[in-house]
């Protein structure tokens, strides 16, 4: 069955430092996005992207994020300078007609 | 804007209890209705969806039907297990625009042996 997929599962950086968290959605599907949770907070989103450019984002997405599909697998989101406050799970879905798939996460940790 | 709005937790039972976890929900239109459920550790899986009025969804024993008269999506289940500890999150997605997904707080359940 095909799956999202992300990497690195944990990240650790220190605070200012830029991650790039990486996500392979699901071969055909055309949606993409970017989730956070906070530890012990509810899933908040952060934006979609469609046809090589963002769709939505929230009022969280600002200058210091950025998502890119650099090729035709990955679907990557920048941190710039991070903050202690960026420490969360980031989940990456993509989507068909459908549903939405969520992939695993990749937790950050900033010091 | 949407919004979506469920039970406080946690919430503690004994093995074969009943479950209700209650969610309601605001939004323009007709959106589609979800559960996720989160395990310790790991990250949201899909639990039963419903995407238009008196639909049900049913999975593992789980059932949620999409009340538009009273904006709600309680989730049931007869018979708790063990295993069903986890963090359940409602949700709901509008079909037009960017397709977003908007959660609720989530909520914790402990299921007692």
């Amino acid at each position: 069955e095909p799956e999202v997929t992300q990497t690195p599962s944990h990240q650790v950086t220190q605070m200012g430092q830029e991650v790039i968290l990486r996500c392979v959605p699901i071969s055909n599907h055309l949606y993409f996005y970017w989730y956070r949770q906070i530890l012990g907070q509810k899933v908040e989103f952060l934006v979609s992207f469609y046809n090589n450019e963002i769709s939505e984002k929230s009022e969280i997405f600002d200058d210091q994020f950025s998502v890119e599909r650099p090729d035709g697998s990955n679907f990557t989101l920048k941190i710039r300078s991070t903050k202690l406050e960026d420490s969360a799970m980031y989940f990456c879905a993509s989507r068909d007609i459908e549903e939405q798939f969520f992939g695993p996460g990749t937790r950050l940790t900033v010091l | 804007g949407d919004s979506v709005t469920q039970m406080e937790g946690p919430v503690t039972l004994s093995e074969e209890a009943f479950l209700t976890i209650n969610c309601t929900y605001t939004a323009t239109g007709y959106p589609s209705l979800f559960w996720y459920v989160q395990y310790p550790g790991e990250g949201l899986q899909l639990l039963l969806k419903a995407t238009k009025a008196d639909d049900k969804g049913s999975n593992k024993g789980f059932e949620a039907t999409y009340r538009k008269e009273t904006t709600s999506f309680h989730l049931e289940k007869g018979s708790v297990q063990v295993s069903d500890s986890a963090v359940y999150f409602c949700a709901l997605r509008r079909n037009t625009g960017g397709f977003k997904t908007i959660f609720g707080a989530g909520t914790r359940l402990f299921v007692k042996a």
